[in-house]
């Protein structure tokens, strides 16, 4: 059964720290994996999209990190902000059929002062 | 500016009482698609559209209709809502394949049926 799995559940750090998200998956056979960041009260917005032959791809401070091998992504936040505090939800797609998309349950981040 | 609507977006209404939730983008999009999000769950489907006129269930499609008679608009329908359709419910579009084309979410509907 294709499955998401995303670790942790939620997330306290303070401004200006790093923080890795992770996200495990078994979704088979893999076409690409989507990373959305969803603010409180709001629709999930797209952060990137890495395919199965990319290991590593910034927008900003976020670098998603890819291994089709082991089938793990990991959402890297660099010197975080408040503006980063929201959910983050991994999208891995599956290519047995093109509407498939499994979303993760997320993790919830919360950036303090 | 590009977007995605969604009106309500909070609604409360009783058991059994027919509701529509409006969906419409102006990106000229032809995949729609509806999604409800649960508390601790991932964000499921419900129903999605390939073009006008065509729809498809997705994985929780019980208790909810959908229909695709303009390219723009998406609607959600719940003929007699009950309790446990209590969620918050996102539209989304985008371009297709839809398999690796961003799907644009709407700022979502909060729904309560009490």
């Amino acid at each position: 059964k294709n499955q998401v799995e995303q670790s942790p559940q939620s997330l306290i750090i303070l401004e200006g720290k790093n923080c890795t998200l992770q996200c495990n998956y078994t979704v088979s056979p893999f076409s690409n994996l989507r990373w959305y960041k969803q603010d409180t009260g709001r629709g999930p917005v797209s952060l990137t999209i890495m395919t199965f032959s990319e290991n590593t791809k910034s927008n900003g401070r976020y670098t998603a990190t890819l291994d089709a091998d082991t089938k793990q992504s990991s959402l890297h936040i660099t010197a975080s902000q408040l503006s980063d505090s929201a959910s983050y939800i991994c999208v891995p797609r599956f290519s047995g059929g093109y509407n498939k998309l499994i979303f993760g349950a997320g993790t919830r981040l919360a950036v303090h002062p | 500016e590009a977007q995605v609507t969604q009106n309500p977006r909070y609604l409360i209404t009783v058991t059994g009482k027919k509701l529509t939730v409006t969906c419409s983008q102006n990106m000229n999009h032809e995949y729609m698609s509806w999604y409800r999000q649960d508390p601790g769950l991932g964000l499921r489907q419900i129903y999605y559209s390939m073009n006008v006129e065509v729809t498809d269930k997705g994985d929780v499609p019980e208790g909810y209709k959908v229909s695709r008679k303009e390219k723009r608009n998406f609607p959600l329908i719940l003929e007699s809502p009950s309790p446990n359709q209590t969620s918050l419910y996102f539209c989304a579009s985008s371009r297709v394949p839809p398999d690796y084309n961003e799907q644009f979410f709407g700022p979502g509907t909060r729904l309560t049926v009490l």
